[in-house]
C-alpha cells in the first residue's frame, strides 16, 4: 500500500493560536485523491475535505486551510484561531489505487490536537 | 444531509460468540467499506463491496469474516467466532462517486470478553 505519514502524533496548543497538522503521502501515480477526516472524542469519522492531483490551489473553509504541495508530496491541514472544539484526532487518507476515488483508503497514523482554554 | 447509519453503536460480545454489525449505507451508494481502528491506532481497511461482490479484502479479513447485503439496503459484517483481539470501532462507509467520496457511519464499537 502507498503510505501516508503523519509524523506528529500529538500537539497541544493554546487557544486561538494557529496549528498546522503535517501530512506526506507515497504515490506511484500521476492522478490521485487525498482526503482529511476529523475524529471527535464522540469517535465518527467526520469528513473534511478531499482534494485531486490536478487542483494545487490551497482552499480555506472558514477557520479551515490546506496547502497542498505536489513537489513535496504533502498535504497539510491548518487551522486558524483553534477552538476547543477542534480537539480531536486528525486523519490525512488516500485511495491506494491512483487515480480511483472508490477504492480502499490507507489513513496516516492519525495526529491528536489538544486545545487548551 | 444523508448519512451511513450504524447499529449497534457498542457491543459486549463474549468471546467465541458470533457477531452480526449492521450497516445501512446512502441509498444511491455502489460501494461499500468496513473499516476497523483498534483503539488509539489508526484506521484500517478490511473489506470493499460492489456490484454484490467483495471488490477487495485485507489481510485482517480473514475466514472469520464475512460480508452480505441481503435486502439491497443493509450491508452487515459478520464476525464468527470473536477473538479478544477483534475489540475495535468498526465503521462502515459508502462511497456513490460522484459526490464528495466516502460517507462515513458513526461506528460500532465492539468490545470482547
Amino acid at each position: 500500500a502507498q503510505k501516508v505519514t503523519q509524523a506528529q502524533t500529538e500537539i497541544s496548543v493554546v487557544e486561538k493560536e494557529d496549528v498546522t497538522l503535517d501530512c506526506v503521502y507515497e504515490t506511484r501515480d500521476t492522478t490521485y485523491y487525498l482526503f482529511w477526516y476529523k475524529q471527535p472524542p464522540s469517535g465518527e469519522l467526520v469528513f473534511l475535505i478531499r482534494r485531486n492531483s490536478f487542483d494545487e490551489q490551497n482552499e480555506i473553509s472558514g477557520r479551515y486551510s490546506w496547502n497542498f504541495q505536489k513537489s513535496t508530496s504533502s498535504f497539510n491541514f491548518t487551522i486558524t484561531a483553534s477552538q476547543v472544539v477542534d480537539s480531536a484526532v486528525y486523519f490525512c487518507a488516500r485511495p491506494d489505487h491512483g487515480s480511483s476515488n472508490t477504492g480502499k483508503l490507507i489513513f496516516g497514523q492519525g495526529t491528536t490536537l489538544q486545545v487548551k482554554p | 444531509e444523508p448519512e451511513v447509519t450504524q447499529t449497534p453503536s457498542h457491543q459486549v460480545t463474549q468471546m467465541g460468540q458470533e457477531v452480526i454489525l449492521r450497516c445501512v449505507p446512502i441509498s444511491n451508494h455502489l460501494y461499500f467499506y468496513w473499516y476497523r481502528q483498534i483503539l488509539g491506532q489508526k484506521v484500517e481497511f478490511l473489506v470493499s463491496f460492489y456490484n454484490n461482490e467483495i471488490s477487495e479484502k485485507s489481510e485482517i479479513f480473514d475466514d472469520q469474516f464475512s460480508v452480505e447485503r441481503p435486502d439491497g439496503s443493509n450491508f452487515t459484517l459478520k464476525i464468527r467466532s470473536t477473538k479478544l483481539e477483534d475489540s475495535a470501532m468498526y465503521f462502515c462507509a459508502s462511497n456513490g462517486v460522484n459526490n464528495y467520496g466516502y460517507t462515513f457511519g458513526s461506528g460500532t464499537r465492539l468490545t470482547v470478553v
